[in-house]
């Protein structure tokens, strides 16, 4: 059981808008940054969204993030067959004294 | 460019003990912190344990499920990161990644590795 509370799938044709939630808890979610990873398959994580709702460069525009009180979530607008990955949302967690995920969720694009 | 590359995984017996790597390159290492993280097979991401640099302490903090069995430490003349792993059991049989924690943020892992596969199993 994940600290972090994901959807474990999400899925859209292409061109939808798609959103992922997170939930956690006031020691984490509620007190920390939030991120988003993106895994491709056979592949390591990468980030897709730092401090809430940042892109690095190189993440279009496509994606975006938000974050309130104690839950976030991942928008993907104008849904592409290569977005199809697992997303995973992580944040640091004063109780445990670490980092936690979210279970993951798959996206397919149908 | 930085670089992360895992070695030393492999197939260990339930109560064996396995010392994974981490070489690092393409950044100054003595001044990051590092950790690791694993993936079960088919399963999500588990953070494992991080060490602060040297300059800060060089101090580790580690996840229930691995702490007092597994240690995290650093070679900076090496730049190298390693994971000492004992008293292995099934649950631990993952892929194990080596990251790059943003000292302001350890959630923030900016960079990872290619991951090396570790299999307890009698």
């Amino acid at each position: 059981q994940s600290v972090l509370t994901q959807p474990p799938s999400a899925s859209g044709t292409p061109g939808q808008r798609v959103t992922i939630s997170c939930s956690g808890s006031s020691s984490n979610i509620g007190s920390y940054y939030v991120y988003w990873y993106q895994q491709l398959p056979g592949t390591a994580p990468k980030v897709l969204i730092y401090r809430n709702d940042q892109r690095p460069s190189g993440v279009p525009d496509r994606f975006s993030g938000s974050k309130s009180g104690t839950s976030a979530s991942l928008a993907i607008s104008g849904l592409r067959s290569e977005d199809e990955a697992d997303y995973y949302c992580a944040a640091w967690d004063d109780s445990l004294t670490g980092v936690v995920f979210g279970g993951g969720t798959k996206l397919t694009v149908l | 460019e930085v670089q992360l590359v895992e070695s030393g995984g492999g197939l260990v017996k339930p109560g064996g003990s396995l010392r994974l790597s981490c070489a690092a390159s393409g950044f100054t290492f003595s001044n990051a912190w590092m950790s690791w993280v694993r993936q079960a097979p088919g399963k999500g991401l588990e953070w494992v344990g991080r060490i602060k640099s040297k300059t800060d302490g060089g101090t580790t903090d580690y996840a229930a499920p691995v702490k007092g069995r597994f240690t995290v430490s650093r070679d900076d003349s090496e730049n190298t990161l390693y994971l000492q792993m004992d008293s292995l059991i099934t649950e631990d049989t993952a892929v194990y990644y080596c990251t790059t924690p943003r000292k302001d943020s350890s959630a923030w892992l900016e960079y990872w590795g290619q991951g090396t596969l570790v299999a307890v199993s009698s």
